[in-house]
């Protein structure tokens, strides 16, 4: 069974350094998700991309995070600097969804990071 | 207001006990509901679509009520292996697939 990959599993940075999360999307899935899940909350939406195209970066702090998704396969999710309220666990899914349509998306197993 | 809210528990039920999770959602434009499954520090994984003839699969019942925007979760028979977290998941209406998650209503099943 396809899988959505993610690396590393676990991150540990000081504050103020800068963290890198991939992803490699099921392939043929269009869609790309970056969700930030905070102990004892559901994953929010950081960013989503259609293709390479960003089509919502509503919840990403840009002052400090930045998305990539350049050829329209594998993503990266860049912080810098880290700071100590980011310490989460950052899931990836795809899903192969279009504007307008709904199909089910599929997570990664997740990036634990913390900030000390 | 949340978008999407759950009663967190924990749930703590004994194996064969029937549980039931609410979740209730604010935006009334909404389209697709789903539940989804984490294990502890695991990712999320689906576990079934919610529609709004309410649906069946095995053990679980779903439930929508769109009047009242309203959304559960049954569970008979409970096993341990049924021991997680419950998220409630509604999709935005907004066109692009986005997700809204409730925070999740933990169970745990003990013998």
């Amino acid at each position: 069974e396809a899988e959505v990959a993610q690396s590393p599993r676990y991150k540990i940075t000081e504050k103020s350094q800068a963290v890198a999360f991939w992803c490699d999307p099921i392939s043929g899935h269009a869609t790309l998700y970056w969700y930030r899940q905070i102990l004892g909350q559901g994953p929010e939406l950081l960013v989503q991309f259609q293709d390479e195209s960003v089509v919502d970066d509503s919840q990403l702090p840009k002052d400090r995070f930045s998305a990539e998704r350049l050829k329209g396969v594998d993503s990266t999710l860049k912080i810098q600097p880290a700071e100590l309220g980011d310490s989460a666990m950052y899931l990836c899914a795809s899903s192969s969804a279009d504007r307008g349509g709904t199909d089910t998306q599929y997570f990664g197993p997740g990036t634990r990071l913390t900030v000390l | 207001r949340k978008e999407v809210e759950q009663d967190p528990g924990p749930f703590n039920v004994p194996e064969g006990a029937t549980v039931a999770f609410n979740c209730t959602y604010s935006n009334s434009a909404s389209q697709s509901f789903f539940w989804y499954r984490q294990d502890c520090r695991k990712e999320p994984k689906l576990l079934m679509s919610v529609y709004s003839s309410g649906n069946e699969d095995g053990r679980f019942t779903a439930q929508l009520n769109r009047a009242s925007q309203y959304i559960s979760l049954l569970i008979r028979d409970s096993k341990l292996s049924d021991s997680a977290t419950y998220l409630c998941v509604v999709n935005d209406s907004g066109g692009y697939n986005k997700l809204i998650f409730g925070a999740g209503t933990r169970l745990a099943v003990h013998p």
